[in-house]
């Protein structure tokens, strides 16, 4: 059973060609995390909605936005991707009601920039 | 200093060893601590919590030392499925259960 559900796998772009990545779950947790990985390096946390409540990280750049139309959807969208945004993308939820809680991560989107 | 440090490896071991991963977190008010497995190409995926009083699931122990800031996998029995990289990871104090991951240590198992 899916439970962190990303889409597509895999993408393809263009340099400065804006593209959407996109994360639903079945498991109803009110906290959903973008990630971006690059090669032999850790997750990097992007940013998290809490419920619907955006949360930045302060070195996350401004050609990364997000969206959360709902508790199961988030998106990522990268305005103008350059290529060093070519990474894998990991989308993650997780409960919270002031404990601190596993995440689960969805299978990721890999991104090509070409 | 990263917050959370890892021995990168590779560690290369035959099938039947016992490896041991190390881990140091720079944030003395992390609260809770695991460790995650991560297959080639794949999501991270929870390997096991890290208690204070240490913990045990099967042939995998973790240990926690808050004085020294510091956190250990120990496997034992080596097997070729454990081939994987293994993260160790931090909340960070304040947040959302937000999490600190480290970079990983490699583990490969030669038959």
């Amino acid at each position: 059973d899916a439970m962190v559900i990303q889409n597509p796998r895999y993408q393809v772009t263009q340099f400065g060609k804006p593209v959407t990545l996109s994360c639903s779950q079945t498991l109803n947790h009110n906290v959903m995390y973008w990630y971006q990985q690059k090669s032999s390096q850790a997750p990097k946390l992007l940013f998290h909605y809490y419920d619907k409540d955006f949360n930045n990280e302060a070195d996350t750049p401004d050609n990364f936005q997000s969206r959360r139309p709902n508790t199961s959807f988030c998106f990522l969208d990268i305005r103008s991707p350059g290529l060093g945004d070519a990474a894998m993308y990991l989308c993650a939820t997780s409960r919270e009601d002031g404990s601190v809680y596993e995440q689960f991560f969805g299978p990721g989107t890999r991104l090509t920039v070409l | 200093r990263k917050e959370v440090e890892q021995d990168p490896g590779p560690f290369n071991v035959p099938e039947g060893a016992t490896v041991a991963f190390n881990c140091t977190y720079s944030n003395s008010a992390s609260q809770s601590f695991f460790w995650y497995r991560q297959d080639c190409r794949k999501e991270p995926k929870l390997l096991m919590s890290v208690y204070s009083s240490g913990n045990e699931d099967g042939r995998f122990t973790a240990q926690l030392n808050r004085a020294s800031q510091y956190i250990s996998l120990l496997i034992r029995d080596s097997k070729l499925s454990d081939s994987a990289t293994y993260l160790c990871v931090v909340n960070k104090a304040g947040g959302y259960n937000k999490l600190i991951f480290g970079a990983g240590t490699r583990l490969a198992v030669h038959p």
